[in-house]
């Protein structure tokens, strides 16, 4: 089982470039979220989808855009990357919106912007 | 909003003595408490949770919770550390009328030989 599938694990950017970070999860799982961890700081999230087409931000949605085409995939998009977006990012899932249900995560995708 | 706070960044054990991790909470309804672990270079593992019924909560790899709810807290502990526990531990809050899981800001706990 694949589980929770990110890609890259490391990125390197430029200040101003955008990318896409890619989350996917082959376990049919209803809710998907992207968090950063940053040192002092824990988990931060960022957005979360509660279903395919739903989307809704979390604590540090500024400068990150999301969308969730499909029950599988919910790619994170940085349209102009600043040096503050540096951090290592997590996507994780769960099976329902169910206020007891565990999150799986991914194994992060380290970025770094100059 | 709700919230979690680890008061402590480190905690020091050595190995074979018993270890607790620290976590309060502040929700406005019931909490819904999680503990997750994270090793080096990996992803967050699913430890235990708190819904509702018994105040002390057991866990993957010997892990246990105590939910206590007049100290707002949900403490983690183990009763004989091992040096692979040796890891950042992370407690989660959430609310029944949210779709948000908050995460605190993290232990590392270091388990000496």
């Amino acid at each position: 089982n694949a589980g929770v599938t990110q890609t890259p694990k490391f990125q390197v950017l430029k200040t101003g470039q955008s990318m896409t970070l890619q989350c996917a999860q082959d376990m049919n799982h209803e809710y998907m979220s992207w968090y950063r961890q940053d040192p002092g700081m824990g988990l931060r999230l960022i957005h979360y989808s509660v279903g395919a087409g739903i989307t809704d931000q979390g604590e540090v949605p500024n400068g990150y855009n999301v969308s969730r085409s499909t029950t599988e995939d919910f790619p994170l998009r940085l349209l102009s990357a600043a040096p503050s977006q540096t951090s290592v990012y997590f996507c994780a899932s769960s099976y329902s919106t169910a206020v007891n249900e565990k999150l799986f995560f991914g194994s992060g995708t380290q970025l770094s912007v100059l | 909003a709700q919230s979690v706070a680890q008061p402590e960044d480190q905690v020091n054990v050595a190995e074979g003595n018993p270890l607790t991790v620290k976590c309060t909470y502040s929700v406005s309804g019931n909490p819904y408490l999680f503990w997750y672990v994270q090793y080096p270079n990996r992803g967050l593992q699913f430890l235990l949770k708190y819904i509702t019924g018994d105040n002390l909560v057991k866990g993957s790899y010997g892990f246990e919770a105590e939910f206590n709810k007049s100290q707002t807290s949900f403490h983690l502990k183990k009763p004989s550390a091992l040096v692979s526990d040796s890891a950042l531990y992370f407690c989660a809050v959430r609310e029944y009328n949210t779709d948000k899981l908050i995460f605190g800001t993290g232990t590392r706990l270091q388990v000496f030989p």
